[in-house]
């Protein structure tokens, strides 16, 4: 049972311009939503994240946005780099919880 | 201070083996999790070890099996190996238990079961 889905397997943007992600989850008692990152041949990398009691939470060019009612959330990359094609991984926890639930990632492609 | 290390970084064994993956947790961590990602999927969490003990566990068979040592590095070992374990095994350490801490992932032993 997917409890965090990514639905896009996949995005291309033109450099410059906003990368938009989502994710959507299933199970209400998640508080805490994480996105990561990661390279071919590297683990995953801390990215962002946002805690339940927030709908936004902004880091340099990356912003993260939370809709609780709708269990969505979305992460902004403006403006879009080269060096931030990638996978992108949302995951989420509930506050008592000591795992991730992760999505199957979005392939970010960010072309020059 | 140095990250999450992992080893070996590949290996390949023969369905019905035996197989140990190590993890050296970042330094000041107490806490190591392991996570299985397949082909396509997102990591798996399999169990968390804190302070040399289980802390929580996904659902896995128990041929999949643990420990934490004093230094706080860890082993995951597999027993009877399947084709479906074939998967990237992940490592991530963090300060505390709770989740909302921040974790470090090693870069992971990919695991390759014929």
């Amino acid at each position: 049972d997917q409890q965090v889905k990514q639905n896009s397997p996949s995005l291309s943007v033109q450099e410059g311009r906003i990368s938009i992600l989502n994710c959507d989850y299933t199970n209400s008692m998640f508080d805490y939503f994480l996105w990561y990152k990661k390279y071919p041949a590297e683990g995953p990398t801390f990215l962002i994240s946002i805690s339940s009691i927030k709908d936004k939470n902004e880091d340099g060019r990356f912003t993260v946005f939370l809709n609780k009612s709708a269990k969505h959330l979305s992460l902004h990359i403006v403006p879009s780099q080269p060096g931030d094609s990638a996978v992108y991984f949302c995951a989420a926890s509930t506050n008592t919880g000591n795992q991730f639930y992760f999505g199957t990632g979005t392939s970010l492609t960010v072309i020059p | 201070e140095t990250g999450v290390t992992q080893s070996p970084t590949h290996l390949i064994k023969t369905r019905g083996q035996q197989v140990t993956l190590r993890c050296s947790s970042q330094s000041g961590h107490n806490t190591v999790s392991w996570y299985q990602q397949a082909l396509g999927q997102g990591p798996q969490f399999i169990f968390q070890y804190y302070r040399e003990e289980e802390n929580g566990r996904g659902n896995f068979p128990p041929r999949f099996s643990g420990l934490q040592f004093p230094n706080y590095s860890s082993e995951l070992n597999v027993n009877a190996l399947e084709l479906d374990d074939s998967a990237l095994y992940l490592c991530a350490s963090s300060l505390f238990s709770g989740s909302n801490y921040g974790y470090t992932f090693g870069s992971g032993t990919r695991l390759t079961v014929v």
